[in-house]
């Protein structure tokens, strides 16, 4: 059964980055595609990205200028950095695998979410 | 503003069928698959529906999916208390170099 682990500081100051880790097990990382997905409390889901395991990368427009996505695939592991952030960015972080717009499976593994509070 | 449209609110009383409607534009479920998600209070989302209509193993035959057009709608018959929850819709949509979206959730109540 696969399973993501998200992982990272639930603390990040104005204007610094927010630097996470989801980490795959269970199965290989190998040849799919691997989102980041947030949702601020109470608010609705917002796709943040996604890379494929060659390292190619789709952002989400509104986050693109401050976004950036890389892959590890001797660790299965997968990252996300998101600079100068604000209050506006605080909200729990999902990682989640993807087959691709033409395989039409949808996000079928989720991490359980980290909360990421950006404040001083 | 979300890219898809859904009702903030739904609900109905146990045994009871609801439908959550789901609307988009061409770029979007016009021309892609819709996926349906559920998110039980204080868990990560679950995937519900894919490719339109299609249950992951697991998922109960209560829940059914439907497209026409750009709209999409997700059915839940046989009504239960479990069932509420807040529900999602999504679609990759081809404007603006590919990105994915989500309709901005219905808060289903089982009364």
């Amino acid at each position: 059964q696969v399973q993501l682990q998200e992982s990272g500081p639930g603390l990040v100051k104005p204007s610094e980055t927010l630097s996470l880790t989801c980490t795959v097990s269970g199965g290989s990382i190998s040849s799919y595609y691997w989102s980041w997905i947030r949702q601020p409390a109470g608010k609705g889901l917002e796709w943040i990205g996604r890379i494929y395991t060659s390292g190619s990368t789709n952002y989400n427009p509104s986050l693109k200028s401050r976004v950036t996505m890389s892959v590890d695939t001797s660790k299965n592991q997968f990252s996300l950095k998101l600079s100068s952030v604000t209050a506006a960015d605080t909200a729990v972080y999902y990682c989640a695998r993807d087959q691709g717009a033409a395989a039409g499976a949808g996000f079928d593994y989720w991490g359980q979410g980290t909360l990421v509070t950006v404040s001083s | 503003q979300s890219v898809l449209t859904q009702p903030p609110s739904a609900s109905g009383t146990p045994g009871q069928r609801v439908t959550i409607s789901c609307s988009g534009s061409s770029s979007n479920i016009g021309s892609n698959y819709v996926y349906w998600y559920q998110q039980l209070p204080g868990t990560a989302p679950k995937l519900l529906i894919y490719r339109n209509n299609q249950r992951p193993s697991g998922v109960p035959d209560r829940f059914s999916g439907s497209k026409s057009g750009t709209s999409a709608s997700l059915a839940i018959s046989g009504l239960r208390s479990e069932d509420e929850a807040d529900y999602y819709c999504a679609a990759w949509d081809d404007s603006l170099s590919g990105r994915e979206v989500f309709g901005g959730g219905t808060k289903l109540t089982v009364l």
